[in-house]
């Protein structure tokens, strides 16, 4: 399974672009990286999926170098809404049942201040 | 659409005691999961269901751990014999298609105090 690191926590401001780092550097050839956000008593959303290069939704955009070691979600404009905590996941996307990429980790908590 | 409903919201039971949590996946949802989230933690896998496939029982913490999906839609997890540290929200979760990182529809999930 490939492991993923992130920051314990993060803070911003109001109206900031807020990009938070995930490194998965025993990322594997068939595996996709997801991001989950989770508000407090809540179960995660998805928000986005790549493969490499940029992927880009309404909500947020994620940038994942060549070499795929390590992958940036991005966050335009942000604002108290977006605190919440942030998980990233490396697994295969079409793993015909395994567990792989089933590790949500602690994520990274990120505050959003006025 | 309805979302993915889970119950009871809330559990309190004495240590040593049976429980059984429910969830009622999205219709048409293939793949079913259960986590495991203690306070301040991240979410901790348990077992997967994919369609009529054998789980994947790989998270489960111990043999007093089992679930079981019925006619491939609600799932029950039991959790025998409850023990203190076994506190925690229990998240359930489903997806559309196979594979274990295809958009995943988590349930609002049972909070289990053990006493």
């Amino acid at each position: 399974l490939a492991k993923t690191t992130q920051p314990i926590s993060m803070d911003s401001y109001e109206g900031q672009e807020v990009n938070i780092t995930c490194s998965h550097n025993n990322i594997a050839t068939n595996d996709y990286i997801t991001w989950y956000q989770q508000f407090p008593s809540q179960g995660p959303r998805f928000i986005i999926q790549g493969y490499k290069t940029k992927v880009t939704n309404e909500v947020a955009s994620l940038f994942i170098p060549a070499d795929r070691k390590s992958s940036t979600l991005s966050l335009p404009r942000v604002s108290l809404s977006d605190t919440a905590v942030y998980y990233c996941l490396v697994g295969a996307r079409y793993s015909g049942g395994g567990a792989d990429g089933l590790t949500f980790g602690k994520g990274t908590h990120l505050i959003i201040q006025p | 659409g309805a979302g993915v409903s889970q119950s009871p919201s809330n559990k309190v039971t004495e240590k040593g005691k049976d429980v059984e949590l429910r969830c009622d996946p999205i219709s048409g949802h293939t793949a079913l999961y259960w986590y495991r989230q203690s306070l301040g933690q991240g979410l901790e896998f348990l077992i997967y269901f994919q369609g009529n496939s054998a789980p994947d029982k790989s998270g489960l913490p111990s043999d007093r751990f089992s679930a079981e999906r019925t006619g491939g839609s609600v799932s029950t997890l039991t959790i025998q014999r409850t023990q203190q540290e076994d506190s925690a929200v229990y998240l359930c979760a489903s997806s559309y298609t196979s594979g274990s990182l295809n958009e995943q529809y988590f349930g609002p999930g049972t909070r289990l105090t053990v006493t």
